[in-house]
């Protein structure tokens, strides 16, 4: 069984400050992987996605990936109340690319 | 642009009942099609998905079943509900012929409660 895990949180940051969501998966063979946002009660809307190792930045948002150490991780800058929200990392399987497997997500607070 | 509609938005149903929820998308051909269950506070489940009409991949037995009678449409049964099939139930969409790098996209999501 493919694992993709993520700390639950809930991670709190004050208004402004920079979050760091952190994610590990087991497949080494991964090529994709996905950061999606799910508000309370709402379905994932997907955020960033990124193919290669190192950085992608798309306005406030940055994912970072190091496959060596099957490592993605989310920064989201000058964090806004509105950022409250689980994010989901998602990673899809080496053997089938149309599987998906996504962590748990980590709960983010941010306070004004 | 691509739209993916999916209903009822909630449904309360007595236990043994049967179930029946669509997903339809627009704006596509040929997309890969996907059923996803969340319990409160979890991550999702990967039910079912469909990389073509009649193309049906089961990944966690139970009592659900799915079936694509359409291009664009996906459909999630039950003959008998059960206590454990509460939840949050998400369709989703990628495009086909996918590579490596198509994102799913969800759809609102259905909050099933079974009493």
């Amino acid at each position: 069984q493919k694992e993709v895990e993520q700390n639950s949180g809930p991670l709190s940051v004050p208004e402004g400050a920079i979050a760091s969501l952190n994610c590990t998966y087991s497949d080494r063979g991964s090529q994709s992987f996905f950061w999606y946002r799910q508000y309370s009660g709402k379905s994932p809307e997907l955020i960033m996605s990124i193919y290669s190792n190192g950085d992608k930045e798309d306005g406030r948002f940055t994912a970072q990936l190091n496959k060596a150490s099957q490592y993605v991780s989310l920064l989201i800058r000058d964090s806004q109340p509105s950022d409250s929200a689980t994010y989901l990392c998602a990673v899809n399987e080496r053997a089938n690319f149309n599987k998906f497997y996504f962590g748990s997500g980590t709960k983010l607070n941010v306070k004004p | 642009s691509q739209t993916i509609h999916q209903w009822p938005a909630t449904l309360v149903q007595p236990v043994g009942s049967p179930l029946s929820l669509e997903c339809t998308v627009e704006g596509t051909s040929n997309p890969n099609l996907y059923w996803y269950r969340q319990a409160a506070g979890r991550g999702l489940q990967l039910l079912f998905y469909s990389v073509g009409i009649g193309q049906i991949s089961s990944e966690v037995p139970q009592n659900l079943s799915a079936s694509r009678p359409q291009d664009r449409q996906f459909i999630l049964s039950s003959k008998k509900l059960l206590l454990s099939d509460s939840g949050f139930y998400l369709c989703a969409w990628s495009a086909f012929p996918g590579g490596s790098n198509q994102p799913q996209h969800f759809g609102d999501g259905t909050r099933l409660s079974i009493l």
